[in-house]
C-alpha cells in the first residue's frame, strides 16, 4: 500500500529559528515528490523534487530528495510568522495521475 | 485570471439531504481531482477524472458521486449514504501527464445540521 508519512505532526518555534520539516514514503514506481504550504484554505505549490541530491531553494526554503532512503526533507531559515501554515507532502507514483498526501506538519512561529 | 473557482465556500447538510459542491477550473486542464480534509488525516482522494465523461475512484468514494460532462466543470456530490461528511473538500486540476503539478480550489467546509 502507498504510504506517505510526515514528521512531526506539530511544531512551535521562535522568529528567527530554523526548522526542518520530515517526510518519507512507501510507494511503487515513485515520479515525483511535492511539497505544498496551506495557509488558510488553498494549497499553495512550493516544490517539486524528481531526482535525488538536486536541492530546490526559493528564498528561505530549501528541499531536497533521497531516493534512496525514501524521504524529503524541507528546510526554512530564518523563520517569519508569515511561515505559520500547513505543510503538506504529496507523492505522484509513475502509476496515472494520483497524488497520495502526508497528514501534514502544523509550523507556528511565535514572534 | 486562471484558476479553479469552488462554492459554496461554506455548506450546511440535513439529515437524510444531497448536497452538491461545485467546481470549476479555466486553467484547460485535462485532469480533476475532490479531496477530503479531516484534522489530522491530511488529504484523501474521493474521486478523480482525466478527461469528460470518465472518472475513477478514489480511495474514499462510497457515499459520493461526481460527474465531467464538461472540462471545466467536476461537481461533487455527497448523498445521504455518507454517514459521516463533515470535513473540509478541495477541489484540484492539473495537466494528464508526468511530473506535473496539482491546483487547488480555496475549498468547501461542509458541516451537518
Amino acid at each position: 500500500e502507498d504510504k506517505v508519512v510526515q514528521s512531526p505532526l506539530s511544531l512551535v518555534v521562535h522568529e528567527g529559528d530554523t526548522v526542518t520539516l520530515n517526510c518519507s514514503y512507501e510507494v511503487t514506481n515513485f515520479r515525483s515528490l511535492l511539497w505544498y504550504k496551506q495557509e488558510k484554505k488553498a494549497p499553495t505549490f512550493l516544490f517539486m523534487l524528481t531526482s535525488s541530491g538536486i536541492e530546490k531553494k526559493s528564498g528561505r526554503l530549501s528541499s531536497i530528495l533521497d531516493k534512496k532512503e525514501l524521504f524529503s526533507i524541507l528546510n526554512i531559515t530564518a523563520t517569519q510568522t508569515g511561515d505559520s501554515a500547513v505543510y503538506l507532502c504529496a507523492v505522484n507514483p509513475n502509476t496515472g495521475n494520483q497524488f497520495y498526501f502526508g497528514t501534514g506538519t502544523s509550523l507556528t512561529v511565535i514572534p | 485570471d486562471g484558476g479553479i473557482t469552488q462554492s459554496p465556500k461554506y455548506l450546511f447538510r440535513k439529515e437524510g439531504q444531497n448536497v452538491t459542491l461545485s467546481c470549476e477550473q479555466n486553467l484547460n486542464h485535462d485532469a480533476m481531482y475532490w479531496y477530503r480534509q479531516d484534522p489530522g488525516q491530511g488529504l484523501r482522494l474521493i474521486y478523480y477524472s482525466q478527461i469528460v465523461n470518465d472518472f475513477q475512484k478514489g480511495d474514499i468514494a462510497e457515499g459520493y458521486s461526481v460527474s465531467r460532462e464538461k472540462k471545466e466543470s467536476f461537481p461533487l456530490t455527497v448523498t445521504s449514504a455518507q454517514k459521516n461528511p463533515t470535513a473540509f473538500y478541495l477541489c484540484a486540476s492539473s495537466i494528464w501527464g508526468a511530473n506535473e503539478k496539482l491546483f487547488f480550489g480555496s475549498g468547501t467546509q461542509l458541516s451537518v445540521l
